[in-house]
C-alpha cells in the first residue's frame, strides 16, 4: 500500500529554517519522483519542487534561493529544507509521489495528509 | 510561469445532476492538464491527467476534455462523495501550476 507521511515542527520562528521529512512506504524512491506542494490557509496549491528518482532536483524559481530537497533512499525518506521563513510561508506542506512515466512529468498520484506549519514568533 | 484560471470558484448542485468546471491556461499546454479532488481530512486525489486520461479508480462519471488553453472537468450523475474542492494543474512545463480551485457544494 502506497503511503506518504509528512512530519516536522508545527511552529517555526520568522527567519528560521523549516525542516520537513516525508516518509514513504509501498514504493521505492529509486523508482519514483517525489514532489513538494504547499497550501496557505484558505488558499490554493503551490508547487515547490521535485526530487527525481535519480536524485536530481528542480525547484520553483520563486523559492529556489531558499529551498533544498534531498533524500535518503535507504530510509525511504525525502527531506525539505527552506530557510529565511516569513509569515507568508505559513501553510500545509504536502509531499506527493509522481506517476511513473517517461512521457509525463508532474502528475501526482499519491499524496500525504500534509504537515501544518505556522511561522510566528 | 503558466497562469491557470479556474471557474467557477463555487458551484452548488444536487445529487444526480451534472456539473462542469473550467480551467484556462495563459498559454498552450497541449493536453497536459490534471484534475485533483481535495476533501478535509483526506489525501488529495488525482482524478484525471493528460487532459482526459482517467486515473485508476476514478469513476467513469468523471470526464476531462480540452487541449491547448481550455479544459473542462465534467461530473455526471453527482454522488454525495463528489462534493469538495477541485483543482486543475498544468503538467506541461516547470514550474507546475495550479488553478485557484472550485468548491462544489450540495444544493
Amino acid at each position: 500500500q502506497v503511503q506518504l507521511k509528512e512530519s516536522g515542527p508545527g511552529l517555526v520562528q520568522p527567519s528560521q529554517t523549516l525542516s520537513l521529512t516525508c516518509t514513504v512506504a509501498g514504493f521505492s524512491l529509486t523508482s519514483y519522483n517525489v514532489h513538494w506542494v504547499r497550501q496557505p490557509p484558505g488558499k490554493g496549491l503551490e508547487w515547490m519542487g521535485v526530487i527525481w528518482n535519480t536524485g536530481g532536483t528542480r525547484y520553483n524559481s520563486a523559492l529556489k534561493s531558499r529551498l533544498s530537497i534531498s533524500k535518503d533512499t535507504s530510509k525511504s525518506q525525502v527531506f525539505l529544507k527552506m530557510n529565511s521563513l516569513q509569515t507568508e510561508d505559513t501553510a500545509t506542506y504536502y509531499c506527493a509521489r509522481a506517476i511513473r512515466s517517461r512521457a509525463i512529468e508532474g502528475v501526482m498520484d499519491a499524496w500525504g495528509q500534509g504537515a501544518s506549519v505556522t511561522v510566528s514568533s | 510561469d503558466v497562469q491557470m484560471t479556474q471557474s467557477p470558484s463555487n458551484l452548488a448542485a444536487s445529487p444526480g445532476e451534472s456539473v462542469s468546471i473550467n480551467c484556462k491556461a495563459s498559454k498552450s499546454i497541449s493536453k497536459y492538464l490534471a484534475w485533483y479532488q481535495q476533501k478535509p481530512g483526506k489525501a488529495n486525489k488525482l482524478l484525471i491527467y493528460s487532459g482526459s486520461t482517467l486515473q485508476s479508480g476514478t469513476p467513469s462519471r468523471f470526464s476531462g476534455s480540452g487541449s491547448g488553453t481550455d479544459f473542462t472537468l465534467t461530473i455526471r450523475n453527482l454522488e454525495p462523495e463528489d462534493f469538495g474542492l477541485y483543482y486543475c494543474q498544468q503538467h506541461n512545463e516547470y514550474p507546475f501550476t495550479f488553478g485557484s480551485g472550485t468548491k462544489l457544494e450540495i444544493k
